[in-house]
């Protein structure tokens, strides 16, 4: 099974700030990596596919990088409404498909 | 408009078993993969079970191999998925995903909630 690990667990940014996540693999997930974000009570939602290309109706101030076992997803421009709990998601290999525990980006 | 609709859960006991459904539309339901995925309270996102679209390839979690069954019936555009032998674990809000045709989850439905306790 691939482990994903992603860090920090919380970010604390500021409005209008760069956030900067990651996401690390436990061997090689290629480009086979999603991202997704989740607000409270809500379902996830896809953000990223392909490590680096941005799902419909994604605004281009999330960008995501990396491949083999390194990824990052980043947010140019805070907004308020990008508070949320962001995952990350091998689809390299299955079963099973994996994801990260989880990181809680938060307003400082 | 692509939606998921997952229905089935509740409060269960220890041991009992439980199905969920999902009622997909808005897409042509037999080209997709599907999956269920599910969330503790207050935790991170698990991939339960997926199934292919004609039903020839399906995984499990080993959390719930043995113990719980994928089914799809693309007539009714709808998924399942039997839970057996329940344990306090598997409490969590249970939901429907949309495979992309590469196994990430483009849609989601809004969740069933499942609670196995005495």
């Amino acid at each position: 099974e691939i482990v994903m690990t992603q860090s920090p667990a919380t970010l604390s940014v500021s409005p209008g700030e760069r956030a900067t996540l990651s996401c690390r693999a436990s061997q090689s997930v290629s480009s086979n990596l999603a991202w997704y974000q989740q607000k409270p009570g809500q379902a996830p939602r896809l953000l990223i596919y392909g490590a680096s290309t941005r799902a419909t109706g994604i605004p281009a101030r999330f960008s995501g990088s990396g491949s083999g076992t390194e990824f990052t997803l980043t947010i140019s421009s805070l907004q308020s409404e990008d508070f949320a709990v962001y995952y990350c998601q091998q689809y390299n290999n299955w079963p099973p498909l994996t994801f990260g525990q989880g990181t809680k980006l938060e307003i400082k | 408009e692509v939606q998921l609709v997952e229905s089935g859960g509740g409060l269960v006991q220890p041991g009992r078993s439980l199905r969920l459904s999902c009622a997909a539309s808005g897409f042509t339901f037999d080209d997709y993969a599907m999956h269920w995925v599910r969330q503790a309270p207050g935790k991170g996102l698990e991939w339960v079970s997926g199934i292919s679209w004609n039903s020839g390839s399906i995984g499990y979690a080993d959390s719930v191999k043995g113990r719980f069954t994928i089914s799809r019936d693309n007539a009714k555009n709808s998924l399942y998925l039997q839970m057996n032998s329940l344990r306090a674990e598997d409490t969590a809000l249970y939901y429907c995903a949309k495979d992309s045709e590469m196994y990430y989850f483009d849609y989601w439905g809004q969740g069933t909630l499942v609670t196995v306790s005495s």
